[in-house]
């Protein structure tokens, strides 16, 4: 048990639905993370959200659209996936030192395998 | 950018084996955390080391900042320790906030 939970574990969606993962923390941190990991590749940084304002988006195509409506709660917003966007995406907290400060030890969530047919 | 380079990819212990997993970076780095991905997916943080060195059970890490590397010792491996091991770093330079990773080295710990 880390702090971070993610829910679905598993979804499978056709590249016409719409569907949310959804992340929260209960460790008290004021920066979240979506991460995605494919095989073979490093973990990507989707996005970051520190204190509830949106510091990151790594050219991360429109389909993904996150959100963060409080400190605890990280949502991704997924419509009209393409197959190869079918990975592994992680949330991940921290508490870092300021809104320009180094990133914090990062705690992640179990992770949601997604599917796209 | 800074490049992050883990090795060996690959390693097959024996329980009870000892090991040494490698982390280099090509640039100065604010901070390193090293992590544990188990075979269901789940990332642990085993240690936040920018230098110095930490111990944790079985399991101690030491970075060089100056000389650009960073070391985990795994000693008297368990079949619980199988998985991948990831090193990220977050470079001094640039966006803050952005860990650049490595590739992992997978282990396997046979009983």
């Amino acid at each position: 048990e880390t702090g971070v939970t993610q829910t679905p574990r598993h979804l499978v969606m056709g590249m016409t639905n719409k569907k949310s993962l959804k992340c929260e923390q209960h460790l008290g941190h004021n920066a979240m993370y979506w991460y995605k990991q494919s095989a073979k590749k490093p973990l990507e940084l989707m996005f970051v959200y520190n204190f509830k304002e949106q510091t990151e988006n790594n050219s991360v195509p429109s389909r993904f659209s996150p959100e963060c409506p409080n400190s605890s709660h990280l949502f991704l917003h997924l419509h009209t996936l393409q197959p190869e966007d079918s990975a592994l995406y992680l949330c991940a907290s921290s508490q870092d030192q300021d809104v320009e400060g180094n990133t914090g030890e990062l705690f992640f969530g179990e992770g949601s395998r997604l599917t796209v047919l | 950018g800074i490049q992050v380079e883990q090795s060996p990819p690959d390693l097959i212990l024996q329980e009870g084996a000892n090991s040494t997993l490698r982390c280099n970076f090509s640039d100065s780095v604010n901070n390193l955390q090293w992590f544990h991905q188990n075979p269901w997916g789940q990332l642990i943080n085993l240690f936040y080391i920018p230098s110095g060195t930490k111990q944790n059970g079985r399991l101690s890490a030491t970075t060089v900042a100056t000389e650009r590397y960073s070391l985990l010792y795994i000693s008297s491996s368990q079949t619980t320790d199988s998985g991948v091991y990831f090193c990220a770093v977050e470079p001094r330079a640039g966006n803050n906030r952005k860990l650049i990773w490595g590739l992992g080295t997978s282990l396997a710990v046979n009983p």
